[in-house]
């Protein structure tokens, strides 16, 4: 079946810290992968997205790269700040009843500290 | 504001009893889609509506239905429900059907059922 699967979190960095979230998927065919980030009391936001394989999504100071050959989508920001606290949802898309729809991973929570 | 509505924000209900959650997608969107977030399954979709018929089903109880009507807004019945069933109900919309428009999230209904 389709899945995603997220580091366990949380996941604590200090102010200008380099990030990275692990994400691994499984899929038949050739989803699309995205990162969507929720706030507190928010709901959820499209982040970044990749459609295809060795696509890089990014936004915001955070990068994804599609990775085939090891199933991978990391989320990586080279210097994260305060306002970044959040918890960060891998998600692929994939069909359903022939209809595509989003599986999302688990969630990370990320928190950073001044 | 996303520009998704969702409402009520809050609910707190009796186990046994019936509720119906509201959901506006965003202006000229017509796919809603219907979420659980819960902490031990993390995000799980339920059901897909475009332009009023629906599209695809996920893990939803049968105990659950949902509608979308001819103005687009879609509604989620629960009913006959149990402690489980406390969560957060969260609605998004996209313009197409496909998952590369990506989703736009309201900020959801907390259910608790005591």
């Amino acid at each position: 079946g389709n899945s995603v699967t997220q580091m366990e979190g949380p996941v604590t960095l200090s102010e200008e810290a380099f990030l990275t979230i692990n994400c691994t998927y499984t899929a038949t065919g050739y989803p699309s992968l995205f990162w969507y980030v929720q706030y507190p009391g928010e709901g959820l936001q499209l982040l970044l997205k990749a459609t295809k394989a060795d696509d890089k999504g990014s936004n915001k100071g955070f990068e994804a790269t599609y990775r085939k050959e090891t199933t991978s989508f990391h989320l990586e920001k080279g210097s994260v700040q305060v306002s970044d606290s959040a918890v960060y949802f891998c998600a692929l898309s994939h069909l359903l009843g022939g209809y595509s729809t989003l599986t999302f991973g688990k969630g990370t929570m990320l928190l950073v500290s001044p | 504001d996303s520009g998704v509505t969702q409402t009520p924000k809050h609910l707190i209900t009796a186990t046994g009893q019936r509720v119906t959650l509201r959901c506006s997608p965003r202006s000229g969107d017509l796919s809603v889609y219907w979420y659980q977030q819960s902490l031990d399954q993390g995000l799980q979709f339920l059901i897909q509506y475009y332009n009023g018929e629906e599209r695809a089903k996920g893990n939803i109880l049968e105990r659950f239905s949902a509608q979308q009507f001819p103005d687009l807004h879609s509604e989620l019945n629960l009913s006959s429900l149990e402690l489980g069933d406390s969560a957060l109900y969260f609605c998004a919309s996209s313009v197409g059907q496909g998952t590369n428009y990506g989703y736009t999230f309201g900020s959801g209904t907390r259910l608790t059922v005591v």
